[in-house]
């Protein structure tokens, strides 16, 4: 258990539709990454939050927003979503941008 | 974004030691190596980092070469808990770039 919580577990959903994704870092911890991970295009970096602010950002979509809130908690918004939407969801937090503790994941499906 | 070269996969048994090896030869003086693993449905979790010099910690070594432009991971002892993909990742501050990483198989 890395300490890092992200829910829900699994979501399925339509295309089309909107959905938020959660993730509560480690205590302590003020940086929050975000990942996805799908079949043919393995693990890749959407964005980086340190203490509410964005501070990195990668192949992140348009569609996508993400926000860290003053409990550090974090969350990331996938909006318009379409059949290749449909990935895993990793969750990172890290104490000093070092090593990097990631979530469980969240499984998204659109039908 | 510099890139490493790891092999697709490799398999070692039970009670053996495995030296898992990364090149890197476009890294720069500051990029730290990192070494992460993803066993089957769990997320990503990090096994250990350096920059220069070799590395030990509970889970594995890191030997890295003089010239920095490969490293290698060593599990002195592997168990069928090790089985998963390893990744090794130059880090230079921020993002993690993930590559395809080695599939570890352990047989016992």
């Amino acid at each position: 258990d890395s300490g890092v919580t992200q829910t829900p577990k699994h979501l399925i959903t339509a295309t089309g539709q909107r959905v938020t994704l959660r993730c509560s870092p480690r205590s302590g911890d003020l940086s929050v990454y975000w990942y996805q991970q799908s079949l043919d295009q393995g693990l890749q970096f959407l964005i980086q939050y340190y203490n509410g602010e964005e501070r990195a950002k990668g192949n992140i979509l348009e569609r996508f927003s993400a926000q860290q809130f003053p409990d550090l908690h974090s969350e990331l918004n996938l909006s318009s979503l379409e059949l290749g939407d449909s990935a895993l969801y990793f969750c990172a937090s890290s104490p000093r941008n070092n090593e990097q503790f990631f979530g469980p994941g969240t499984r998204l499906t659109v039908l | 974004d510099a890139k490493t070269t790891q092999p697709n996969s490799m398999e070692s048994n039970e009670e053996e030691p495995v030296h898992l090896p990364c090149n890197h030869s476009t890294i720069s003086g500051t990029d730290y190596i990192h070494w992460y693993r993803q066993l089957p449905s769990q997320g990503p979790e990090y096994v250990i980092h350096g920059l220069t010099s070799n590395v030990n910690n509970r889970m594995a070594s890191l030997a890295i070469a003089e010239d920095r432009k490969s490293s290698t991971l060593i599990l002195h002892r592997a168990t069928l808990r090790d089985a998963a993909v390893y990744y090794c990742i130059l880090w230079n501050g921020n993002k993690l770039v993930f590559g395809a990483g080695t599939i570890l198989r352990v047989k016992s």
